[in-house]
């Protein structure tokens, strides 16, 4: 059973398209991330989801818009992709804050190539 | 805002050999603290925290780190590695509150044979 999962694994895009990633949990977590790894392996949280309310959002361009249809599932929508938006994309849970029952884990990541 | 300093972006180190990564990070106030290793083309893996209690903290495939509030440190350590520990290895921080987790910049441990 994978605990976090996420589709597409890879995906290859030209610049312009809008493309979405989804994600998964089956932890009974009500807390949901995106994490954006770049190519120097640099991570750096990009949404945050407690129980489908965004709590954590950081400076990303509102071409990313995520959307949580429930506590399960976290979705990523990219609008106009750009070259610069090529990386790894790592969705995760955690029950509530990391510091109180510890987390988040991780999905296996989505490496999404703009051309 | 916290952030987290590790000092090594590479450790060479010989099998059977003992290891430290190092991390430090910087905050004022009480701070939760993580340690992840991330295999090639996988995702991250929770390999200890520590969040109270005892500053020794023991986590998956044999790894302790120890957390320095005096020296603002969580470092990491196996007494003795496998070639499968080659992997790239997160420390990570965080506060109480709505606060994100914040990670460094990764150590990349490559065991030699």
């Amino acid at each position: 059973d994978t605990a976090v999962s996420q589709t597409p694994k890879y995906l290859v895009t030209q610049m312009g398209n809008d493309k979405s990633i989804k994600c998964e949990q089956n932890l009974g977590h009500d807390t949901m991330y995106w994490y954006k790894q770049d190519s120097k392996k640099f991570l750096k949280i990009m949404f945050s989801y407690n129980n489908k309310e965004l709590i954590i959002n950081e400076t990303v361009p509102n071409r990313f818009s995520p959307k949580s249809p429930d506590k399960a599932h976290l979705n990523l929508h990219i609008n106009s992709l750009e070259l610069g938006d090529s990386a790894v994309y790592f969705c995760a849970s955690s029950q509530g804050h990391p510091g109180l029952a510890g987390g988040p884990y991780f999905g296996p990541g989505t490496r999404l190539t703009v051309t | 805002a916290q952030s987290v300093t590790q000092l090594d972006s590479q450790v060479p180190v010989f099998e059977e050999a003992p290891v430290e990564l190092r991390c430090n990070y910087s905050s004022s106030v009480s701070v939760y603290l993580f340690w992840y290793v991330q295999y090639p083309n996988q995702g991250l893996q929770l390999l200890l925290k520590y969040l109270s209690g005892s500053t020794l903290v023991k986590g998956i495939n044999g790894f302790e780190a120890e957390f320095n509030k005096s020296q603002t440190s969580f470092h990491l350590r196996k007494p003795s590695v496998h070639i499968s520990d080659t992997a790239e290895y997160f420390c990570a921080v965080t506060l109480s509150g709505n606060t994100p987790l914040v990670f460094g910049k990764g150590t990349r441990l490559s065991v030699i044979a």
